[in-house]
């Protein structure tokens, strides 16, 4: 298996600008988690979904934080608009249930500028 | 609280061991885990331990589980350069997503 995919893994764009970050998950995993890693806050939980139904999206900054899942084997996070506090890592992790073990990808490095 | 706690930071020399401790708030996590992240890369599962053991021991690594005082340790023996990295510990609560640390930085001086 090629693991939790995620595009682009390098993003800069300049403040008030749309970023959609994209991800693949591992195939026959029902959940799809959405972290965020800074120095100053170390790793977040954004949000999580089990069978492409958002389940907890309580660590979502803001309203300019917005995840889809349309499908089994695809999810977007998009920050509309941009702004440079966003800028962070951000990982999306997949797993079966969703107190299981989690896969992660490489990671999105978002600057914004 | 909610916090799963780890040290931030902790500096070993090579070929001394290293011992991560962690500290969690479920008492009936069923699964404990211990991921590792080396710079640049997403985390990876290093090993875990189910909630009814009190040790478990993989090659160069041991797990250690208090159950009553919640705590929970990571020890590696002959700590290379290569084990420099940030480590997580995380626990499973029911219906919920895995609760992770902030993780510890470990730095290996040769």
């Amino acid at each position: 298996d090629a693991g939790v995919i995620q595009s682009p893994r390098h993003e800069v764009t300049e403040m008030g600008q749309e970023v959609t970050l994209r991800c693949k998950p591992i195939s026959g995993h029902n959940s799809l988690f959405w972290y965020r890693q800074t120095m100053m806050r170390g790793l977040e939980l954004l949000i999580y979904f089990n069978n492409n139904v958002p389940i907890d999206d309580s660590g979502m900054p803001e309203d300019r934080f917005s995840a889809k899942m349309p499908n089994a084997s695809f999810s977007t996070l998009k920050i509309q608009p941009s702004e440079p506090r966003d800028s962070a890592v951000y990982f999306c992790a997949s797993s079966r249930p969703e107190g299981y073990e989690q896969y992660f990808g490489p990671g999105t490095r978002l600057t914004v500028t | 609280g909610e916090d799963v706690e780890q040290s931030l930071f902790l500096s070993v020399r090579e070929g001394d061991s290293s011992v991560i401790n962690c500290t969690y708030t479920d008492s009936s996590s069923t699964y404990l885990y211990w991921y590792k992240q080396e710079p640049g890369a997403g985390l990876q599962l290093l090993t875990y331990i189910f909630s009814n053991m009190d040790m478990k021991q993989d090659q160069r690594l041991t797990v250690l589980l208090n159950k009553k005082d919640k705590h929970l340790s990571l020890r590696i023996a002959d700590t290379q350069t290569g084990d420099s990295a940030i480590y997580f510990c995380a626990e499973d609560q029911a219906g919920t997503a895995l609760i992770f640390g902030k993780g510890t930085t470990l730095s290996v001086s040769s």
